[in-house]
């Protein structure tokens, strides 16, 4: 079967400091991963979303990138994290396209200091 | 761009009573439309989808949704409410080249009064 694995749960970062959430999914092959983030009334935010390695579409112009190095690992970054850039992020994956179902990670929660 | 507008943020209805929850999306095509529920504490599951066909759908735990495509509307619906429904519930298009760029709305938290 399918699982999904987000890490880490909680993270606290100072202001300036390099950020890296990793996301990994097991039991499929050439999945579509998103990372979203979700803020309390602005429900799933997409920040990014991939088709294959190497292929990231961005959303939301901000202080954040994804890169997916394997085709079953994607990863959100930041060299330099903002007070703003605390929330909730999720990871998603999607077997192909159209009407798959989405199935997502539990979840970091992510507080800049 | 496409989007998806949850016009309620908050409902409250009473146990038993019927419910509807309201979507609208932004799209030039005709989406995969979804509606997932997520519980306090748990993740994101799916209750229903569209993406052809009859234009009533039926899915998990007693829900069902309405396509309307003169009105870019995807209702959700259930006709009588259990206090177990308490939850926020999100709809979901699937846009872009073959349906891969998966937006979703603001959310509607239902409450459940008894």
């Amino acid at each position: 079967s399918q699982t999904i694995h987000q890490w880490p749960a909680t993270l606290v970062q100072p202001v300036g400091s390099p950020l890296s959430l990793e996301c990994t999914v097991e039991g499929t092959s050439n999945p579509n991963l998103y990372w979203y983030r979700q803020a309390a009334g602005r429900g799933l935010q997409l920040l990014f979303y991939s088709v294959g390695i190497g292929q990231i579409s961005s959303e939301v112009p901000q202080n954040l990138s994804a890169s997916r190095p394997q085709d079953r690992q994607f990863i959100l970054s930041s060299k330099k994290l903002l007070l703003s850039d605390s929330g909730f992020y999720l990871c998603a994956w999607r077997a192909g396209q159209g009407s798959t179902e989405a199935f997502f990670g539990q979840g970091t929660r992510l507080t800049v200091v | 761009a496409q989007s998806v507008t949850q016009p309620d943020i908050h409902i409250t209805v009473s146990e038993g009573a019927s419910l509807e929850l309201r979507c609208n999306y932004s799209y030039g095509a005709t989406p995969y439309l979804f509606w997932y529920v997520q519980s306090p504490g748990q993740g994101l599951q799916l209750l229903l989808k569209y993406f052809s066909g009859d234009t009533l759908v039926q899915g998990i735990k007693g829900f069902e949704a309405e396509f309307k495509r003169s009105q870019s509307s995807f209702n959700l619906r259930k006709p009588s409410v259990h206090w177990s429904d308490a939850a926020e519930y999100f709809c979901a298009v699937g846009a872009g080249e073959y349906g891969n760029k998966l937006v979703f709305g603001a959310g509607t938290i239902l409450r459940v009064k008894s």
